[in-house]
């Protein structure tokens, strides 16, 4: 069945620094991808919807210059956390829907970051 | 706006026991209807789906029905295993032409089961 590939899947990195996460759609074409964050023990909220070739649109109080969201291929969006502090550090999830839209949600591995 | 709302956890059941998981959502129109399951350290993973008022899914011996009167999905295993511990996740799409597709979750429960 469809995959959808996440990495890394942790990360460990100091304050200031900014990360990098990538999502892939292995086997299908992704035209949306959705980028969700996880508090531990919570649910997972939605940060932001990445359309291939446009803009994301971020949800209510995620800010757009500190979560970079680029989504350049139908296979590939990644999204890029800047100058990262340890309030940043949480279980980041990525899932991809083909371009129909008929079917579920496909979702990564997910990506541990821990901010020192 | 949409939301789901599932019954808190943990639940604890001893192996072989029957399990129910409520799940209640709010949503205008007619929304599809998902289980999700995430198992420690991974994402989620689909378990089962229902897109249409009466529709069942099953999937590994779980199984919810779509009750758009009580606007419920409520998940059921007959018996469960050890290897069912997990968080479970109840969300709900919008039909395709609202033109938002983001899943909307509830808050997860988690489930431990004991041998």
């Amino acid at each position: 069945g469809a995959v959808v590939s996440q990495h890394p899947s942790r990360v460990i990195c100091k304050s200031g620094t900014s990360v990098k996460i990538e999502c892939r759609s292995l086997d299908f074409q992704a035209t949306t991808m959705f980028w969700y964050r996880q508090f531990p023990k919570q649910s997972l909220m939605l940060m932001a919807t990445s359309n291939e070739g446009s803009k994301a649109t971020y949800e209510q109080g995620v800010e757009k210059d500190k979560f970079l969201i680029n989504h350049a291929s139908l296979t590939l969006s990644t999204l890029t956390v800047t100058s990262a502090h340890p309030e940043d550090s949480s279980f980041y999830i990525c899932s991809a829907r083909d371009w129909t839209g008929n079917q579920p949600q496909h979702f990564g591995d997910g990506t541990r970051l821990s901010i020192l | 706006g949409d939301s789901v709302t599932q019954m808190e956890g943990p639940v604890t059941l001893s192996e072989e026991a029957f399990l129910t998981i409520n799940c209640t959502y709010t949503a205008t129109g007619y929304p599809s209807l998902f289980w999700y399951v995430q198992y420690p350290g991974e994402g989620l993973q689909l378990l089962l789906k229902a897109t249409k008022a009466d529709d069942k899914g099953s999937n590994k011996g779980f199984e919810a029905t779509y009750r758009k009167e009580t606007t419920s999905f409520h998940l059921e295993k007959g018996s469960v295993q050890v290897s069912d511990s997990a968080v479970y996740f109840c969300a709900l799409t919008r039909p395709m032409d609202t033109g938002r597709r983001a899943l909307t979750f509830g808050s997860g429960t988690r489930l431990q089961v004991q041998p």
